[in-house]
């Protein structure tokens, strides 16, 4: 079945510098979302991304669809002490009914 | 509006139990879906429903039944529990089966 490879698993960052988590997979996605979740917290919807080649920021994060749709990334700019937790990417199955998850890329800052 | 409630927000079971984990949306989202979540295995799907009355498998079925009813609640039901279960239950509802999810607070449960 259709899989999501998710890296890093782990990052551990000083308070300020970057981060960019990548979700690659083998087939072309139909769109991708991204959520995070905070430690002893619930998955929190942050973005979806549909068109080729996307790019969209809230705020000091940017969120990137590549140009063939098969994978994307999320980039964190100056990182502060609020942004630890778990990222995770999300994709349609094909069928249009289930999201497959990537396993995650969790977030340490350290201030 | 509540958003997803999901009850109760701890359990502990002795194998061979039954239980069911209640849960209630009232966005009047028609997509309602189970996930367990355990270390190293991300999100893991069990069990979702496109509308009352309608529900199908998951990645993970096998020891869960569901049922949709209304479509405000998407109960989860383990039959005889059993310490594989132990795990963090989320339940998730979306306006449709490609919409953004929304997330319950989840249910830690431990099966002894």
């Amino acid at each position: 079945g259709q899989q999501v490879m998710q890296i890093p698993q782990y990052q551990h960052v000083q308070e300020g510098e970057d981060f960019t988590t990548y979700c690659n997979s083998s087939t072309t996605l139909s769109n991708i979302q991204w959520y995070k979740q905070r430690p002893g917290g619930h998955p929190v919807f942050l973005i979806q991304l549909v068109k080729s080649g996307e790019v969209k920021k809230q705020k000091r994060l940017t969120f990137q669809f590549g140009e063939a749709k098969k994978n994307s990334s999320l980039h964190i700019t100056a990182t502060q002490t609020t942004d630890v937790g778990t990222y995770f990417c999300a994709v349609d199955a094909g069928n249009n009914r289930k999201l497959i998850w990537g396993l995650g890329t969790s977030l340490a800052v350290n201030p | 509006n509540a958003g997803v409630t999901q009850t109760p927000k701890f359990q502990v079971l002795k194998t061979g139990q039954s239980m069911t984990l209640q849960c209630a949306q009232d966005m009047n989202h028609e997509y309602m879906s189970w996930y367990r979540q355990d270390p190293g295995m991300g999100l893991r799907l069990i069990h979702y429903s496109v509308g009352a009355g309608i529900t199908d498998q998951g990645e993970v079925p096998n020891g869960y039944n569901v049922s949709r009813s209304t479509t405000e609640d998407f109960p989860l039901r383990l039959l005889s529990a059993a310490p594989s279960q132990t795990s963090v239950y989320f339940c998730a509802s979306s306006y449709s089966n490609d919409s953004p999810l929304h997330f319950g607070n989840g249910t830690r449960l431990t099966v002894t």
